[in-house]
């Protein structure tokens, strides 16, 4: 079946090094995918998004890359921080601005 | 600060007993979700709601039922609550247009069945 899923669990990157955080899916008619956050003890949170009219989009400290072709998506941080320990979801909106979320990526910064 | 919340941080249940969990947003948004997220399975969606006293059921409805008698609240409702259902259960809300960065979680309930 369909689905939106990520490649690797968990992720340790050093402090101050850019991390990349990937997700694979497997509708090619999706045409819309979001990135959300979520740290300890709260709910998922907005990073960014992306239409797949587009191969790239920046945010603040934040980019996502979309590779329509291979159906792939990332999600790289530039010089990661503290802060950013956190899990993180690519998701796919449906009907009713319905989401399905892949299982996430824990990513661990190393002070 | 707009905001979804969920009444409790923390619930302990016996097995057997009915559990109300309850999410109130303050955003006027049409649509409401409930979801349950486990280690390894992310969020699974159990009910959603487009309207008030409308429901539809998610991918994994079993067990559970919803209650919009309000449009600011949304209620899960497990009738017997059973040990496969501890889980943390998060509420979400979304304008019915609009884009979905409008998509606002709740902190989440922890529910512990006993």
């Amino acid at each position: 079946g369909e689905s939106v899923g990520l490649h690797l669990p968990t992720l340790s990157v050093q402090e101050g090094d850019n991390s990349i955080i990937n997700c694979a899916y497997s509708n090619s008619a999706s045409d819309y995918f979001i990135w959300y956050k979520q740290e300890s003890g709260k709910g998922p949170q907005f990073i960014i998004d992306i239409r797949s009219n587009m191969d790239k989009r920046q945010g603040q400290r934040v980019t996502v890359l979309l590779n329509k072709t291979v159906k792939h998506l990332s999600l790289q941080i530039a010089a990661t921080q503290p802060g950013d320990s956190a899990v993180y979801f690519c998701a796919e909106p449906g009907g009713y601005q319905k989401v399905t979320f892949g299982t996430g990526t824990k990513l661990q910064v190393i002070p | 600060d707009v905001k979804v919340t969920q009444s409790s941080r923390y619930l302990v249940k016996r097995t057997g007993e009915k559990v109300f969990l309850e999410c109130v947003q303050d955003m006027d948004h049409e649509n409401m979700f409930w979801y349950r997220q486990d280690p390894g399975l992310g969020l699974r969606l159990i009910y959603f709601s487009y309207d008030v006293k409308m429901k539809e059921k998610g991918d994994i409805p079993e067990g559970y039922s919803v209650s919009r008698e309000k449009k600011e609240r949304f209620s899960l409702i497990l009738e017997s609550a059973s040990t496969n259902q501890t889980s943390m259960y998060l509420c979400a809300s979304s304008p019915r247009r609009g884009p979905s960065y409008g998509y606002t979680f709740g902190s989440g309930t922890r529910l512990t069945v006993v």
